[in-house]
């Protein structure tokens, strides 16, 4: 079945520096790629997805890319803040339906 | 409009009892699923049920977990013979449809089995 690894675990950043966290895939099929963060004792939210047939998506300071011959996606945080401390998840889709398979989650801190 | 809400918010209870979680998802969306997320984990599928459909079971760690949507709207996980392992944060999310819309996760409910 389909694998997702996410590295690095934890990452401490400076407010204003940028914070890329990184996946990878198994199942070649898999088509959708969501990232979802969730702050401390919340439900996950998500932040931003991308679809196998694109490249590259932003948003405001927030931008994914996807690698598909690699099966990696990475998320781009830059101008980071102290507010966009959470721990963020990756995940992807399996072919036929959108069970999705999550990473094991980045603990994204951002000091002031 | 109102979110994907869960009951109970917690939940204690002994080694070897049966417990029922609930789920209602947002009006209109036929995707529901349920996830497990221990602490300091990532989330683990559980089960997903699309409109009429036979629900995708294959996330469930064993018999003693099961899952019910009825009219296609509110869903009970049950475990049964609760084991201390599976104290964890049970979430459940619901989506328009299973075409890659987002999925919307409820407040979840934190289960400690004693």
């Amino acid at each position: 079945g389909e694998n997702v690894e996410q590295h690095p675990s934890t990452l401490s950043v400076q407010e204003g520096d940028s914070a890329v966290i990184k996946c990878t895939y198994s199942d070649s099929a898999s088509n959708y790629f969501p990232w979802y963060k969730q702050e401390l004792g919340k439900r996950p939210q998500l932040i931003i997805d991308i679809r196998s047939n694109v490249g590259e998506k932003k948003d405001q300071r927030i931008a994914v890319t996807l690698n598909k011959t690699a099966k990696h996606f990475s998320l781009h945080i830059t101008e980071t803040q102290p507010e966009d401390s959470a721990v963020y998840f990756c995940a992807a889709s399996i072919r036929s339906f959108q069970k999705l398979v999550f990473g094991t989650g980045t603990r994204l801190l951002v000091s002031p | 409009g109102a979110g994907v809400s869960q009951s109970p918010s917690n939940k204690v209870t002994e080694k070897g009892k049966d417990v029922e979680l609930r789920c209602d998802p947002i009006s209109g969306h036929t995707a529901l699923y349920w996830y497990r997320q221990s602490l300091g984990q990532g989330l683990e599928f559980l089960i997903y049920f699309q409109g009429n459909s036979a629900p995708d079971k294959s996330g469930l760690p064993s018999d003693r977990f099961s899952a019910e949507r009825t009219g296609g709207s509110v869903s009970t996980l049950t475990i049964q013979r609760t084991q201390q392992e599976d104290s964890a944060v049970y979430l459940c999310a619901s989506s328009l449809n299973n075409r890659g819309n987002e999925q919307f996760f409820g407040p979840g409910t934190r289960l400690t089995v004693l």
